[in-house]
C-alpha cells in the first residue's frame, strides 16, 4: 500500500500571499490530520478532518483553513501568510479513531 | 488541557546498550491511547509504539518496549540494543479515545555512539 502523500515538498512564498498544500491520505483512511512543526513550538495540531467533515480543530487563526474531498485527499490553505508561518506541515491519515496516524513526509514552507 | 511532557531534551546511548525515554501526560480522560513516534533527519514521522490506556500489559515490538504506569501518568520508552539507525528525535504523544487530535511532547534527541 502507497503511503501518505503530500505535494509540493518544498515551497517558498512571499509575506502575504496565499497557499495551498495537498495531502493523500492512504488508500481507504477517511480521516486526515494536519499538524505544524516549528523548532520554536514543537508540534501543534491544526484541524481533522473525517468524511469530508471538519471533526476537531486547533488554536490557530482563520487564515488556516482546509477541506476534505470525497476519495478523502485533503488540502490545507494559508491566506495572508506571514513570517512566522515558516514551518514543516504534516498531514497524517487514520483509519478510524481506534488506529494509529500514518505521517507523510511534510510540505516545507518558507515564508520570506 | 491534555499536556504531555518530555523533561530529558538530549540522551546519548552507546551502541548495543539499553536507553529509556521518559514521558509524563495529564489528562482527566479515561480512554486514550499513547504514542512514541521517531522522527530521524529525513523529518519523516515513523510510528514506533502505540498503547491503549484500557490495557494494563505493556506493548512491546521487537527491541522497542514501554512501562506505562497509569495511576503515574507515565509512558516510557525502552530501546534494548541500541542501533544507529535509532539515532532521531523521539515524540512521545497522546490521543483521546473519541478524535484524532495528537498531542506531542517536546521531543528528545536521541544520539548514538559507535
Amino acid at each position: 500500500k502507497a503511503g501518505v502523500t503530500q505535494t509540493p515538498r518544498y515551497l517558498i512564498k512571499t509575506r502575504g500571499q496565499q497557499v495551498t498544500l495537498s495531502c493523500s491520505p492512504i488508500s481507504g483512511h477517511r480521516s486526515v490530520s494536519w499538524y505544524q512543526q516549528t523548532p520554536g513550538q514543537g508540534l501543534q495540531f491544526l484541524f481533522e478532518y473525517f468524511s469530508e467533515t471538519q471533526r476537531n480543530k486547533g488554536n490557530f487563526p482563520g487564515r488556516f483553513s482546509g477541506r476534505q474531498f470525497s476519495n478523502s485527499r485533503s488540502e490545507m490553505n494559508v491566506s495572508t501568510l506571514e513570517l512566522g508561518d515558516s514551518a514543516l506541515y504534516l498531514c497524517a491519515s487514520s483509519l478510524s479513531n481506534s488506529y494509529e496516524q500514518y505521517f507523510g513526509p511534510g510540505t516545507r514552507l518558507t515564508v520570506t | 488541557a491534555q499536556t504531555v511532557t518530555q523533561s530529558q531534551p538530549e540522551m546519548s546511548v552507546q551502541e548495543a546498550e539499553t536507553v529509556t525515554l521518559s514521558c509524563t501526560y495529564d489528562t482527566s480522560e479515561s480512554d486514550y491511547y499513547l504514542f512514541w513516534y521517531k522522527q530521524p533527519p529525513s523529518r519523516q514521522m515513523i510510528l514506533v509504539i502505540r498503547q491503549e490506556a484500557y490495557k494494563q500489559q505493556n506493548a512491546t515490538e521487537n527491541r522497542f518496549s514501554v512501562n506505562f504506569q497509569k495511576a503515574a501518568k507515565s509512558f516510557s520508552l525502552k530501546i534494548s540494543d541500541s542501533q544507529l539507525g535509532d539515532a532521531a528525535m523521539y515524540f512521545c504523544a497522546w490521543k483521546s479515545g473519541y478524535g484524532n487530535k495528537l498531542v506531542f511532547g517536546a521531543g528528545t534527541i536521541l544520539r548514538v555512539k559507535s
